[in-house]
């Protein structure tokens, strides 16, 4: 079955970045787009950006202030979210999503917990 | 960005309730609208797709409608499973955005 398996909580100190890691299986990884979405505590999800899988070209919400690289690795069928410049506002919950040929996100990772503190 | 609001923000319901849920866009999204479901602790779940597309395996009590700036989820008959959180998504414009999340507890 798709499953979406992200790498586990970091934390960080102010100023430094984050990598977070999402392994997809149980379906053709090139064949569709991977997103991520991040949501802090109490608050809405916020789309961050995706990246085409087979042809490595992203998309990002400029509301990261060019903060925000989406990368992927083909061979071992993971995608990878690095934000830069970490502040406390970057507490949250970081989702992988996968982007089907019509735009929906149809399945999502576990979330992966980022807390950012001196 | 499109704002999107999400109406109520908590919506009290017992087991067999007909719910609706709206969302308004700020702009023209034409059919863009999709609906997740998520639970405390469980990352978000695909309902409905270009507004009114039932996802493979949601059940067929939830529903979806709407064009343009204004949306609707309806569950037909709730069930004890459908206690949790509803979010909408605009994916028309970028960046692609979400409405604030309407809560649906136990009344």
């Amino acid at each position: 079955q798709v499953q979406l398996v992200q790498s586990g909580a970091e934390v960080k100190k102010p100023g430094a970045s984050v990598k977070v890691s999402c392994k997809a299986s149980g379906y053709m990884f090139t064949d569709y787009t991977m997103h991520w979405v991040r949501q802090a505590p109490g608050q809405r999800l916020e789309w961050m950006g995706w990246i085409n899988v087979g042809s490595g070209n992203t998309k990002y919400s400029q509301n990261f202030q060019g903060r925000v690289t989406i990368t992927r690795d083909t061979s071992a069928s993971t995608t990878f979210m690095e934000l830069d410049s970490l502040t406390s506002e970057d507490k949250a919950v970081y989702y992988c999503a996968r982007g089907r040929s019509g735009w929906q996100l149809d399945c999502w990772g576990q979330g992966t917990l980022v807390i950012v503190s001196s | 960005d499109i704002q999107m609001t999400q109406s109520p923000s908590t919506l009290s319901g017992s087991v067999g309730d007909r719910v609706t849920i709206t969302c308004r866009a700020s702009q023209s999204i034409n059919s863009w609208l999709a609906w997740y479901q998520q639970k405390p602790g469980r990352a978000p779940r695909l309902l409905i797709y270009v507004a009114s597309s039932l996802e493979s395996g949601v059940p067929s009590r939830f529903s979806g409608s709407g064009s343009g700036t204004e949306f609707t989820l309806t569950i037909s008959s709730l069930q004890p499973d459908d206690f949790a959180t509803y979010y909408c998504q605009q994916y028309s414009i970028y960046p692609w955005t979400f409405g604030q999340g309407t809560k649906v507890e136990v009344k």
